[in-house]
């Protein structure tokens, strides 16, 4: 089952622009994390934002949370082409009287930068 | 070693066949899971296990059966599939709080 939406579904920038991707999310988590996906392949764990925090920089990057509102936003500034991927939040919470963690993935963001 | 590893990359198999994917890390971590993704969507959960004992079943049918040897090894044994069992199968691995770790995923065809 999914956890969250993102928006927008799809986003075309210029290089050197700034991209922003937005995540909303229905359950309490621990924390929140980025992943990046090129052509249907791996994940790559980009960032994490514990549910205590309410923004978080990785070079590039920079992730808020609110859990008020149980919303996400992941920036990309100076973007390149390379950024080209396929971007999703996912949710970690404690799952079944917590034992064990489950990570739920939104409906993702495809980027796409020209150069 | 920072990473998990998946073989086989593909997979092309047929619905009488049984085969398995095999998934390996060894950065100590003590939760495994499967996942698996369809073309354009997101990866949806299967199964995960923690200290190599199944946590989570989410609802899989069962020509999917997964099997931990060991705290290093996660297999997925796969019978009398069906062509819309066809997707990208991720292994990954996490330390309780901390970013997950994927493999790059085995690339499964039913024919």
């Amino acid at each position: 089952s999914q956890q969250g939406e993102e928006d927008p579904q799809a986003l075309s920038i210029q290089e050197g622009e700034n991209a922003t991707m937005n995540c909303s999310y229905k359950t309490s988590i621990n924390n929140l994390q980025w992943y990046r996906q090129n052509s249907g392949r791996g994940l790559v764990h980009l960032i994490l934002i514990r549910s205590n925090e309410r923004e978080k920089h990785s070079g590039r990057l920079r992730v808020t949370l609110d859990t008020s509102k149980k919303s996400s936003s992941l920036l990309i500034t100076a973007s390149r082409a390379a950024d080209t991927a396929s971007y999703f939040c996912a949710t970690d919470r404690m799952n079944y009287g917590g034992a064990t963690n489950k990570l739920i993935f939104g409906t993702g963001t495809l980027l796409a930068v020209q150069p | 070693d920072t990473e998990v590893t998946q073989t086989p990359k593909h997979l092309v198999m047929g619905m009488t066949n049984k085969k398995s994917l095999k998934c390996e890390q060894h950065m100590g971590h003590r939760a495994m899971y499967w996942y698996k993704q369809k073309a354009k969507k997101p990866p949806e959960l299967m199964f995960v296990y923690s200290y190599e004992k199944l946590s989570i079943n989410e609802s899989v049918p069962s020509r999917f059966s997964p099997e931990c040897p060991n705290s290093s090894l996660l297999n997925l044994h796969l019978h009398a599939l069906q062509p819309e069992d066809s997707a990208l199968y991720l292994c990954a691995s996490s330390h309780a709080n901390y970013g997950y770790t994927f493999g790059s995923g085995t690339r499964l065809t039913v024919v």
